[in-house]
């Protein structure tokens, strides 16, 4: 069974710094990589898609790198902004005919001013 | 452009009650649909998916169940409510097999259970 876990769990950071969060998962045979944001009592917004052949993906000040073999991906936030502030999720999906999500319990970030 | 729709917003019930949860989506035909719940302190729960009309497929044995009328619409269902099945819903949507596609969420619904 495939299990996607999240590291930091919460994160404060001020305005202004670069900052990494970090997703692993267990079974190396994906079909892709997700990486959503969340506000709070609100649903999820797709920000990075990797597929499972691609090594990174860069929208903005966002860029998120995927290590198959490894079970890793990073999600890197360059010069981080208040307006950043949410709950970061990664989610893996199996490589089936689906595309059901397998999703860690994300990563709380603060930005302050 | 698809957009998906959820509703209500917010669900307040008492145990043993009813529930049906709507989500449509617009802009796209034959998408995949997936309800998932989120309860508090823990991730993402796939409930339901659907690749078709009539076609449903449970990932967790519960009282919930779900159903799919139309093409683009997709409910999700109780006869009887337990204190167990708060938490935030959520419907979301893809392209048939397609590694380029991310899926799609809808605003959720907080339901609470008294």
């Amino acid at each position: 069974k495939q299990e996607v876990t999240q590291i930091p769990a919460a994160l404060s950071v001020p305005e202004g710094e670069n900052l990494v969060l970090n997703c692993s998962f267990t079974d190396s045979a994906i079909y892709n990589l997700q990486w959503f944001r969340q506000d709070p009592g609100k649903g999820l917004t797709s920000l990075l898609l990797i597929q499972s052949s691609q090594r990174e993906q860069t929208s903005g000040r966002l860029n998120a790198s995927l290590d198959k073999s490894s079970g890793r991906s990073t999600l890197y936030i360059a010069a981080s902004q208040p307006g950043d502030s949410a709950t970061y999720l990664c989610a893996v999906s199996r490589g089936s005919t689906l595309g059901r999500l397998y999703f860690g319990r994300g990563t709380q970030l603060t930005v302050w001013p | 452009s698809q957009t998906i729709h959820q509703w209500p917003a917010t669900l307040v019930q008492p145990v043993g009650s009813p529930l049906s949860l709507e989500c449509t989506v617009e802009g796209t035909s034959n998408p995949n649909l997936y309800w998932y719940r989120q309860a508090a302190g823990r991730g993402l729960q796939l409930l339901f998916y659907s690749v078709g009309i009539g076609q449903i497929s449970s990932e967790v044995p519960q009282n919930l169940s779900a159903s799919r009328p139309q093409d683009r619409q997709f409910i999700l269902s109780s006869k009887k409510l337990l204190l167990s099945d708060s938490g935030f819903y959520l419907c979301a949507w893809s392209v048939l097999p397609n590694r380029d596609q991310p899926q799609h969420f809808g605003d959720g619904t907080r339901l609470s259970i008294l």
